[in-house]
């Protein structure tokens, strides 16, 4: 069974600083990973995704990598701004499945 | 575009009572999926749907939930005989096809309260 762990649970910085979101899975026969925001009380955004083939993508501020084999991913946000606060999801759709496990999250403070 | 939206975003009812929850996907986006996040189970599989194909119904944690989709597109889920553990917030999701390729768009939730 797929299990994804996401540590630390909570995270407080100073503005300015990088950010670094660990997220570590079971199993390595997955098919995609995706990281989420999510913000007190709304839905999911997807912030970006990485095919199993992938070794990271990046937008904007947001860097993602991944490694498999090790059942690994980080999320890298440069030059943390307080609107940056809140809750990173990642999660994985395994081989011969659709659905998304989830880890726990971390929760991220960025003080002004 | 228009993203996925649920509703109500907010229900309140008592124990016992059934309750609908409705879906509306991406346009033209064929794979819909329910997942329920909830204080002490964080965010869990519920169901999934996939075109014409027979739904993926192994997250679905008791024969009390049900959900169908109509015509491809809308979709309801259906709680019987609500118990207060079903309080949680109810999330819809939609991707392109069904592929594990696909990015998923969740929509805003309905936040279920069983009192």
């Amino acid at each position: 069974k797929q299990e994804v762990t996401q540590i630390p649970a909570a995270l407080s910085v100073p503005e300015g600083e990088n950010l670094v979101l660990n997220c570590s899975f079971t199993d390595s026969a997955i098919y995609n990973l995706q990281w989420f925001r999510q913000d007190p009380g709304k839905g999911l955004t997807s912030l970006l995704l990485i095919q199993s083939s992938q070794r990271e993508q990046t937008s904007g501020r947001l860097n993602a990598s991944l490694d498999k084999s090790s059942g690994r991913s980080t999320l890298y946000i440069a030059a943390s701004q307080p609107g940056d606060s809140a809750t990173y999801l990642c999660a994985v759709v395994k081989a011969a499945g659709n659905k998304l496990t989830f880890g726990g999250g971390t929760r991220v403070l960025v003080k002004p | 575009g228009a993203g996925v939206s649920q509703s109500p975003s907010n229900k309140v009812t008592e124990k016992g009572k059934d309750v609908e929850l409705r879906c509306d996907p991406i346009s033209g986006h064929t794979a819909l999926y329910w997942y329920r996040q909830s204080l002490g189970q964080g965010l869990e599989f519920l169901i999934y749907f996939q075109g014409n194909s027979a739904p993926d119904k192994s997250g679905l944690p008791s024969d009390r939930f049900s959900a169908e989709r109509t015509g491809g597109s809308v979709s309801t889920l259906t709680i019987q005989r609500t118990q207060q553990e079903d309080s949680a917030v109810y999330l819809c999701a939609s991707s392109p096809a069904g592929t594990g390729i696909n990015e998923q768009y969740f929509g805003p939730g309905t936040r279920l309260t069983v009192t």
